[in-house]
Protein backbone atom coordinates (compact mmCIF):
# COMPACT_ATOMS: atom_id res chain seq x y z
CA UNK A 1 0.00 0.00 0.00
CA UNK A 2 2.00 3.31 -1.36
CA UNK A 3 1.82 5.76 1.36
CA UNK A 4 1.88 9.57 0.25
CA UNK A 5 4.14 10.36 -2.46
CA UNK A 6 5.31 13.87 -3.91
CA UNK A 7 7.11 15.30 -6.94
CA UNK A 8 9.52 16.81 -7.43
CA UNK A 9 11.69 15.92 -4.20
CA UNK A 10 13.54 18.93 -4.73
CA UNK A 11 13.45 22.42 -7.46
CA UNK A 12 15.07 25.17 -7.85
CA UNK A 13 13.44 28.18 -9.46
CA UNK A 14 14.53 31.99 -9.20
CA UNK A 15 12.43 35.11 -8.40
CA UNK A 16 8.81 35.66 -10.45
CA UNK A 17 8.47 32.13 -11.78
CA UNK A 18 5.78 29.98 -11.48
CA UNK A 19 5.92 26.69 -9.95
CA UNK A 20 3.48 23.30 -9.46
CA UNK A 21 4.05 20.73 -7.18
CA UNK A 22 2.24 17.31 -7.03
CA UNK A 23 0.65 15.34 -4.26
CA UNK A 24 -1.08 11.43 -4.90
CA UNK A 25 -2.54 10.72 -1.53
CA UNK A 26 -2.57 7.27 0.42
CA UNK A 27 -5.07 4.64 -1.06
CA UNK A 28 -8.30 4.88 0.23
CA UNK A 29 -8.25 8.56 0.74
CA UNK A 30 -10.42 11.65 -0.72
CA UNK A 31 -8.46 14.58 1.11
CA UNK A 32 -5.48 16.85 0.72
CA UNK A 33 -3.86 19.27 2.87
CA UNK A 34 -0.94 21.28 1.85
CA UNK A 35 1.51 22.56 4.35
CA UNK A 36 4.51 24.81 3.83
CA UNK A 37 7.60 24.27 6.57
CA UNK A 38 10.07 27.48 6.38
CA UNK A 39 13.31 26.39 7.54
CA UNK A 40 13.30 26.31 11.59
CA UNK A 41 9.79 26.66 11.71
CA UNK A 42 6.75 24.16 11.98
CA UNK A 43 4.48 23.72 9.09
CA UNK A 44 1.61 26.11 8.36
CA UNK A 45 -1.53 25.59 6.86
CA UNK A 46 -1.91 26.38 3.58
CA UNK A 47 -5.21 24.90 2.42
CA UNK A 48 -7.07 21.75 2.22
CA UNK A 49 -8.98 20.13 -0.83
CA UNK A 50 -11.91 17.52 -0.57
CA UNK A 51 -14.06 16.89 -3.92
CA UNK A 52 -12.18 18.65 -6.01
CA UNK A 53 -12.92 21.82 -3.97
CA UNK A 54 -10.59 23.92 -1.42
CA UNK A 55 -12.68 23.08 1.97
CA UNK A 56 -11.04 25.33 3.75
CA UNK A 57 -7.72 28.19 3.37
CA UNK A 58 -5.20 29.55 5.94
CA UNK A 59 -3.36 32.62 6.15
CA UNK A 60 -1.37 32.67 2.44
CA UNK A 61 -1.82 35.00 -0.49
CA UNK A 62 -3.56 34.19 -3.89
CA UNK A 63 -0.25 33.35 -5.43
CA UNK A 64 -0.58 30.15 -3.92
CA UNK A 65 -3.55 27.80 -5.57
CA UNK A 66 -4.50 24.51 -6.02
CA UNK A 67 -6.39 21.70 -7.61
CA UNK A 68 -7.74 18.63 -6.65
CA UNK A 69 -8.46 15.60 -9.81
CA UNK A 70 -11.04 13.01 -9.74
CA UNK A 71 -8.13 10.88 -8.79
CA UNK A 72 -7.97 12.51 -5.74
CA UNK A 73 -4.24 14.24 -6.23
CA UNK A 74 -3.69 17.39 -6.00
CA UNK A 75 -1.44 20.01 -7.36
CA UNK A 76 -0.15 23.17 -5.31
CA UNK A 77 1.04 26.28 -7.57
CA UNK A 78 2.85 29.24 -6.51
CA UNK A 79 2.94 32.32 -8.82
CA UNK A 80 5.23 35.05 -8.98
CA UNK A 81 7.70 33.45 -6.38
CA UNK A 82 9.51 35.59 -3.44
CA UNK A 83 12.35 34.32 -1.66
CA UNK A 84 10.08 34.10 1.40
CA UNK A 85 8.54 30.97 -0.34
CA UNK A 86 11.04 29.04 -0.20
CA UNK A 87 10.36 26.09 1.98
CA UNK A 88 9.71 22.20 3.00
CA UNK A 89 6.18 21.92 1.41
CA UNK A 90 4.16 19.10 2.68
CA UNK A 91 1.04 17.18 1.39
CA UNK A 92 -0.83 15.33 3.66
CA UNK A 93 -3.22 13.23 2.78
CA UNK A 94 -7.04 12.26 4.66
CA UNK A 95 -10.19 10.18 4.51
CA UNK A 96 -13.47 12.26 5.38
CA UNK A 97 -15.18 9.18 6.80
CA UNK A 98 -15.70 9.26 10.78
CA UNK A 99 -14.77 11.66 13.07
CA UNK A 100 -11.54 11.71 13.14
CA UNK A 101 -9.60 12.45 9.88
CA UNK A 102 -5.63 11.28 11.10
CA UNK A 103 -3.56 13.27 8.14
CA UNK A 104 -0.70 10.98 6.79
CA UNK A 105 2.17 12.97 5.44
CA UNK A 106 4.15 12.96 2.26
CA UNK A 107 7.93 13.23 2.46
CA UNK A 108 7.86 17.01 1.00
CA UNK A 109 9.38 18.94 -1.40
CA UNK A 110 12.27 20.93 -0.87
CA UNK A 111 11.76 24.73 -2.82
CA UNK A 112 14.59 26.94 -2.83
CA UNK A 113 14.08 30.46 -5.07
CA UNK A 114 16.67 32.03 -5.65
CA UNK B 1 -6.79 32.20 19.61
CA UNK B 2 -5.44 28.60 18.59
CA UNK B 3 -1.57 27.84 19.07
CA UNK B 4 1.17 25.56 20.03
CA UNK B 5 3.98 26.84 22.15
CA UNK B 6 7.50 24.60 22.38
CA UNK B 7 9.40 27.06 23.80
CA UNK B 8 12.58 25.11 24.13
CA UNK B 9 14.25 25.54 20.33
CA UNK B 10 17.02 23.24 21.06
CA UNK B 11 17.87 20.67 23.23
CA UNK B 12 21.37 18.37 23.40
CA UNK B 13 22.18 15.35 25.85
CA UNK B 14 24.36 12.78 26.40
CA UNK B 15 23.43 9.48 25.18
CA UNK B 16 20.99 7.22 27.96
CA UNK B 17 20.01 10.31 29.21
CA UNK B 18 15.88 11.21 29.80
CA UNK B 19 14.73 13.89 27.85
CA UNK B 20 11.70 16.19 28.44
CA UNK B 21 9.94 17.84 25.38
CA UNK B 22 7.43 20.62 26.68
CA UNK B 23 4.38 21.59 24.45
CA UNK B 24 1.64 24.01 25.54
CA UNK B 25 -1.33 24.83 23.64
CA UNK B 26 -4.10 27.19 23.83
CA UNK B 27 -7.43 26.71 22.46
CA UNK B 28 -11.28 27.48 23.52
CA UNK B 29 -12.50 24.68 21.42
CA UNK B 30 -13.29 21.47 23.62
CA UNK B 31 -13.02 18.63 21.17
CA UNK B 32 -9.28 18.58 20.18
CA UNK B 33 -6.77 16.13 19.71
CA UNK B 34 -2.79 16.91 20.34
CA UNK B 35 -0.22 15.04 18.49
CA UNK B 36 3.61 14.79 18.92
CA UNK B 37 5.18 13.92 14.87
CA UNK B 38 8.87 13.37 14.74
CA UNK B 39 10.76 15.11 11.75
CA UNK B 40 14.39 13.32 10.75
CA UNK B 41 16.94 15.25 8.39
CA UNK B 42 14.94 13.43 5.70
CA UNK B 43 11.90 16.09 6.22
CA UNK B 44 9.23 13.45 6.65
CA UNK B 45 7.19 13.80 9.44
CA UNK B 46 6.25 10.70 11.46
CA UNK B 47 3.09 10.04 13.77
CA UNK B 48 4.54 9.70 17.22
CA UNK B 49 1.22 9.92 18.98
CA UNK B 50 -2.37 11.14 19.24
CA UNK B 51 -4.59 11.87 22.60
CA UNK B 52 -8.06 13.14 22.09
CA UNK B 53 -9.10 16.14 24.74
CA UNK B 54 -11.34 13.77 27.31
CA UNK B 55 -8.52 11.42 27.65
CA UNK B 56 -5.76 12.78 30.16
CA UNK B 57 -4.62 9.54 30.93
CA UNK B 58 -0.78 9.22 30.58
CA UNK B 59 0.63 6.96 28.02
CA UNK B 60 3.81 5.24 27.54
CA UNK B 61 4.84 3.56 24.43
CA UNK B 62 8.76 1.73 24.92
CA UNK B 63 11.24 4.29 25.82
CA UNK B 64 8.60 7.24 25.13
CA UNK B 65 6.02 8.60 27.49
CA UNK B 66 3.70 11.48 27.41
CA UNK B 67 2.06 13.30 30.15
CA UNK B 68 -1.43 15.16 29.10
CA UNK B 69 -2.39 18.05 31.45
CA UNK B 70 -5.46 19.96 30.62
CA UNK B 71 -5.45 21.94 33.75
CA UNK B 72 -2.48 23.10 32.58
CA UNK B 73 -2.99 22.73 28.48
CA UNK B 74 0.55 21.16 28.42
CA UNK B 75 1.08 17.85 26.92
CA UNK B 76 4.76 16.77 27.91
CA UNK B 77 6.74 14.21 25.95
CA UNK B 78 9.22 12.27 27.60
CA UNK B 79 12.00 10.33 25.64
CA UNK B 80 13.79 7.85 28.54
CA UNK B 81 17.65 6.88 28.06
CA UNK B 82 17.70 8.28 24.89
CA UNK B 83 19.51 6.70 22.15
CA UNK B 84 21.62 8.76 18.89
CA UNK B 85 18.22 7.53 16.64
CA UNK B 86 16.28 9.56 18.58
CA UNK B 87 17.97 13.08 16.99
CA UNK B 88 15.11 14.73 15.42
CA UNK B 89 13.36 17.69 15.28
CA UNK B 90 10.03 16.99 17.45
CA UNK B 91 6.82 19.05 16.65
CA UNK B 92 3.84 18.90 18.95
CA UNK B 93 0.65 20.07 16.68
CA UNK B 94 -3.41 20.42 17.48
CA UNK B 95 -6.13 19.08 15.65
CA UNK B 96 -9.59 20.83 15.82
CA UNK B 97 -12.17 18.67 14.44
CA UNK B 98 -15.27 21.91 14.02
CA UNK B 99 -14.28 24.26 10.91
CA UNK B 100 -10.97 23.45 9.15
CA UNK B 101 -10.18 19.73 10.19
CA UNK B 102 -6.32 21.23 10.16
CA UNK B 103 -3.21 20.64 12.13
CA UNK B 104 -1.59 23.66 13.99
CA UNK B 105 1.88 23.09 14.73
CA UNK B 106 4.21 24.09 17.21
CA UNK B 107 7.58 25.31 16.24
CA UNK B 108 9.59 22.70 16.78
CA UNK B 109 11.84 21.31 19.50
CA UNK B 110 15.78 20.06 17.45
CA UNK B 111 16.95 17.27 19.71
CA UNK B 112 20.39 16.14 19.64
CA UNK B 113 21.84 13.28 21.43
CA UNK B 114 25.17 12.91 21.63
CA UNK B 115 26.98 9.59 21.95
Amino acid sequence: DAGVTQSPTHLIKTRGQQVTLRCSPKSGHDTVSWYQQALGQGPQFIFQYYEEEERQRGNFPDRFSGHQFPNYSSELNVNALLLGDSALYLCASSSAVGSYNEQFFGPGTRLTVL
Amino acid sequence: AQKVTQAQTEISVVEKEDVTLDCVYETRDTTYYLFWYKQPPSGELVFLIRRNSFDEQNEISGRYSWNFQKSTSSFNFTITASQVVDSAVYFCALYFLQGAQKLVFGQGTRLTINP
